[in-house]
């Protein structure tokens, strides 16, 4: 069982530049989110999906669109990087009645 | 702004010693809270978590308390060990947002000397 995993661990992208980012998890949990990191900083919500087939916009939305591809999949796509969105990017999941977040291991961005 | 804060960015303790760390909340709407432990370059790691019809939760060498009364929550370490070193962060689940997400602290960097 390798829990919740992300793909690239790293990535240096130029301004402008689009990527997708991917999250896997083979908990059988319903709920998705993504959260990123920056220095001093905790968490904060990119968007969830509650389920398969539904997404929400978390507290930072902006510049960032996701897609719930299955049950397993959860991926979050930049299309025009900014330098703002250097930071380090947490896929997480839980059950539909459990707020404990199991987290990815994440994925370090860094936009030039 | 945040509603949910640390008062310590950094603790420093000796090895052996109990730690504890502090968390504020100020949403009267929370009604879960957890505790997580994050190592350098890993994601958070669940430690502990409490609802709100409790005051204290036990776990092997961690406890969290909760106080409503004045919103208030603890994560006391018991035993400190080298590998206790990492940043702590607290975090609520906020009903009043309609969404079924946690909401983080700042965290807190717990620094273990032998």
């Amino acid at each position: 069982n390798a829990g919740v995993t992300q793909t690239p661990k790293f990535q240096v992208l130029k301004t402008g530049q689009s990527m997708t980012l991917q999250c896997a998890q083979d908990m059988n949990h319903n709920s998705m989110y993504w959260y990123r990191q920056d220095p001093g900083m905790g968490l904060r919500l990119i968007y969830y999906s509650a389920s398969e087939g539904t997404t929400d916009k978390g507290e930072v939305p902006n510049g960032y669109n996701v897609s719930r591809l299955n049950k397993r999949e959860f991926s979050l796509r930049l299309e025009s990087a900014a330098p703002s969105q250097t930071s380090v990017y947490f896929c997480a999941t839980t059950t539909e009645y459990n707020e404990k977040l199991f987290f990815g291991s994440g994925t370090q961005l860094s936009v030039l | 702004g945040e509603s949910v804060g640390l008062h310590l960015p950094t603790l420093s303790v000796q090895e052996g010693d109990n730690s504890i760390i502090n968390c504020a909340y100020s949403n009267s709407a929370s009604d879960y809270f957890i505790w997580y432990k994050q190592e350098s370059g890993k994601g958070p790691q669940f430690i502990i978590d409490i609802r709100s019809n409790m005051d204290k939760r036990q776990g092997q060498r961690v406890t969290v308390l909760l106080n409503k009364t004045v919103k208030h929550l603890s994560l006391q370490i018991a035993a400190t060990q080298p590998g206790d070193s990492a940043v702590y962060f607290c975090a609520e689940n906020r009903k009043d947002t309609g969404r079924r997400a946690l909401t983080f602290g700042s965290g807190t960097r717990l620094q273990v000397q032998p």
